[in-house]
């Protein structure tokens, strides 16, 4: 079992939906990131979070360290969300980026 | 500013040869580290580098793997002989600080044949 689970691990929506994708890890964390890559692009930060929520246009990220779980919502989807979404955590011991499988997501318009 | 770069952006080459990744982080970052994804898989952590020491290699596969940062600036990552399973694609990240978020190079897609 991975230190960091994503789920769903593909997701399909058409565009205007409202869209959550779900990551839950077994380590000590002092930081959570959610990061993007579109096809045949590069990996951009979204968000780093280690507590609360964060707010950036339409995507929203959330932790609860207690659950040790953090979501990732978008707000009124468009196609050009889509990409593959993936989460990372960050050990709280080695400072280690521990990285989940992905989330690739296909907004449809 | 410029943003992490990577040389090659693809590299295909015969087993047992060799090859070397090249990254140039963002000016004023100390910090550079090197991870990979293989077929399928997650992203795996590498090495990471503090200016030019070696802060944590724990994520290097074995020794045909050889990363430098000589002079604490851009970084090269050397795989020596090259086998079919270092197929995949090799990031470079950067950051001001340890804790800080991490800027990612383009990647370079690495494959064996």
């Amino acid at each position: 079992k991975n230190e960091v689970e994503q789920s769903p691990q593909n997701l399909t929506a058409q565009e205007g939906e409202f869209i959550t994708i779900n990551c839950s890890y077994s380590v000590g964390i002092s930081a959570l990131h959610w990061l993007q890559q579109h096809p045949g692009g590069g990996i951009v930060s979204l968000f780093m979070l280690s507590s609360g929520k964060k707010k950036h246009g339409r995507l929203i990220a959330t932790i609860n360290i207690q659950e040790k779980h953090s979501s990732l919502h978008i707000t009124a989807s468009h196609p050009r969300d889509s990409a593959v979404y993936i989460c990372a955590a960050r050990s709280y011991n080695t400072d280690k980026l521990i990285f989940g499988t992905g989330t690739r997501l296909q907004v449809f318009p | 500013e410029a943003g992490v770069t990577q040389f090659p952006s693809h590299s295909v080459i015969e087993k047992g040869q060799t090859v070397t990744l090249r990254c140039d982080p963002i000016s004023g970052h100390d910090n550079l580290y090197w991870y990979r994804r293989v077929m399928g898989k997650e992203i795996k952590f590498l090495l990471h580098f503090v200016k030019e020491s070696k802060q944590d290699e724990s994520g290097m596969p074995n020794n045909r793997f050889l990363a430098e940062r000589t002079g604490g600036t851009y970084s090269t990552l050397k795989v020596q002989p090259a086998e079919l399973e270092d197929s995949g694609v090799y990031f470079c990240a950067s950051s001001r600080e340890r804790s800080y978020e991490q800027y990612f190079g383009p990647g370079t897609r690495l494959t064996v044949t």
